[in-house]
């Protein structure tokens, strides 16, 4: 498969308690987005990298929410002492480069349900 | 800031009557604008795309979308609506606000189609 993927696809876990979300982009793709999606909405931006670096952090949720991508390859979403508000889709996508014309291509997502 | 309104929330049809989903944007650049669809438990896929090209963008299964500068609207057709198009349809623009050519996406339009 040859497409973004993501994993887990679902994850349940208990108020209070860390998760981490793992992305891996189409390879070569050196553009790589979050968004958060909650019921019956379109998807929220989180956070981007360009390469290895985070460009933008500025729409992660609370500082509860960090990301990596350390090699410029796969990234991670991690969600601190989680909440039952933070119960929602958790998607990634990526690019293959940095231009407005370039489209983005997403993953399925992981499912995230907070107890 | 770049901006996507959907202005329907639901839109129903009967299978083979013309599908029409609206969308406006609001943008300070020339924006890239975008639809894509998310079947029930699947990614979010493209259908079509407008990169300043032609006017008329043909997509994938039969979709279409009509930029139009004036009226500030990217709004997806299809002649005859099929029961495989049910789904939720998402309009995207991503311009150079920043620099950072974020896609940001509308809130959504789910199709329903009858028998």
């Amino acid at each position: 498969d040859t497409g973004v993927s993501q994993d887990p696809r679902h994850k349940i876990t208990k108020r209070g308690q860390n998760v981490t979300f793992r992305c891996d982009p189409i390879s070569e793709h050196n553009r790589l987005y979050w968004y958060r999606q909650t019921l019956g909405q379109g998807p929220e931006f989180l956070t981007y990298f360009q390469n290895e670096a985070q460009l933008e952090k500025s729409r992660l949720l609370s500082d509860r929410f960090s990301a990596e991508r350390p090699k410029g390859s796969f990234s991670t979403l991690e969600i601190q002492r989680t909440e039952q508000g933070d119960s929602a889709m958790y998607l990634c996508a990526s690019s293959a480069r940095q231009d407005m014309n370039t489209e983005a291509f997403f993953g399925q997502g992981t499912r995230l349900t907070v107890v | 800031a770049q901006s996507v309104t959907q202005l329907d929330s639901h839109v129903s049809v009967s299978e083979g009557t013309p599908v029409l989903l609206r969308c406006n944007y609001s943008s300070s650049y020339s924006p890239s604008l975008f639809w894509y669809v998310q079947h029930p438990n699947k990614g979010l896929q493209l259908l079509l795309k407008y990169t300043s090209a032609a006017t008329l963008v043909k997509g994938i299964n039969g979709f279409e979308a009509e930029f139009k500068k004036s009226e500030t609207s990217f709004h997806l057709t299809k002649p005859s609506a099929h029961m495989s198009d049910a789904a939720e349809y998402f309009c995207v623009v991503s311009d150079a606000s920043g620099g950072s050519y974020i896609p940001t996406f509308g809130r959504g339009t789910s199709l329903i189609v009858h028998p």
